[in-house]
């Protein structure tokens, strides 16, 4: 039962351009989002999280939007970059539960 | 040390062997987890410490795997009896008091274990 649920498993995107990457999620006990990117060989690292008392958070290029009744989040990257090329993984966690539960990740292929 | 270290990074074995994975987790950290990712699959939450609480080891997919640490430093997985659906990138992540809102984990490389 996916919880966190990635449905574009890849994603190509001109560099300079805009990548949306998107996430839905069915828990409605989650209220933490995090974002984390991954590189071939390599562990998730931390990218952007968002709490659930926001509908948006920046941080230079990345930007992530919370759409809590629809259950939905989405990643904005802009510009694209050829070095944003990885796999990113999109993340939620219930108040007080320390554990986080992860999508399948989606493959941003940013084209130079 | 400056990142989560885990050894060995790669580990071919044969079915039906028992492996030991091993995670030097970042200094300081008190919280440390395993996840796991099967090909095709996202991260497969497999156990959770903190601290010197008993640890949520609500992921652990069978009674074939154990996980310990001592204290808030290193920790061993083990798989015993190896199959081959253990086959999977094993991923350890630590974090200053498991997390907080602010901050996210940090992982390290992972091993992959190939079970034939």
């Amino acid at each position: 039962d996916q919880q966190v649920k990635q449905n574009s498993p890849s994603l190509s995107v001109q560099e300079g351009r805009i990548s949306i990457l998107n996430c839905d999620y069915t828990n409605s006990m989650f209220d933490y989002f995090l974002w984390y990117k991954k590189y071939p060989a390599e562990g998730p690292t931390f990218l952007i999280s968002i709490s659930s008392i926001k509908d948006k958070n920046e941080d230079g290029r990345f930007t992530v939007f919370l759409n809590k009744s629809a259950k939905h989040l989405s990643l904005h990257i802009v510009p694209s970059q050829p070095g944003d090329s990885a796999v990113y993984f999109c993340a939620a966690r219930g108040e007080g539960y320390q554990k986080v539960t992860f999508g399948i990740g989606t493959k941003l292929q940013v084209i130079p | 040390g400056a990142g989560v270290s885990q050894s060995p990074s790669n580990k071919v074995t044969e079915k039906g062997k028992d492996v030991e994975l091993r995670c030097d987790p970042i200094s300081g950290h008190t919280a440390l987890y395993w996840y796991r990712q099967r090909l095709g699959q996202g991260l497969e939450f497999l156990i959770y410490f903190q601290g010197n609480s008993a640890p949520d080891k609500s992921g652990l997919p069978s009674d074939r795997f154990s996980a310990e640490r001592t204290g808030e430093s290193v920790s061993t997985l083990t798989i015993q009896r190896t199959q081959q659906e253990d086959s999977a990138v094993y991923l350890c992540a630590s974090s200053l008091n498991g997390g907080g809102l602010n901050y996210g984990y940090t992982f390290g490389s992972g091993t992959r274990l190939t079970v034939v």
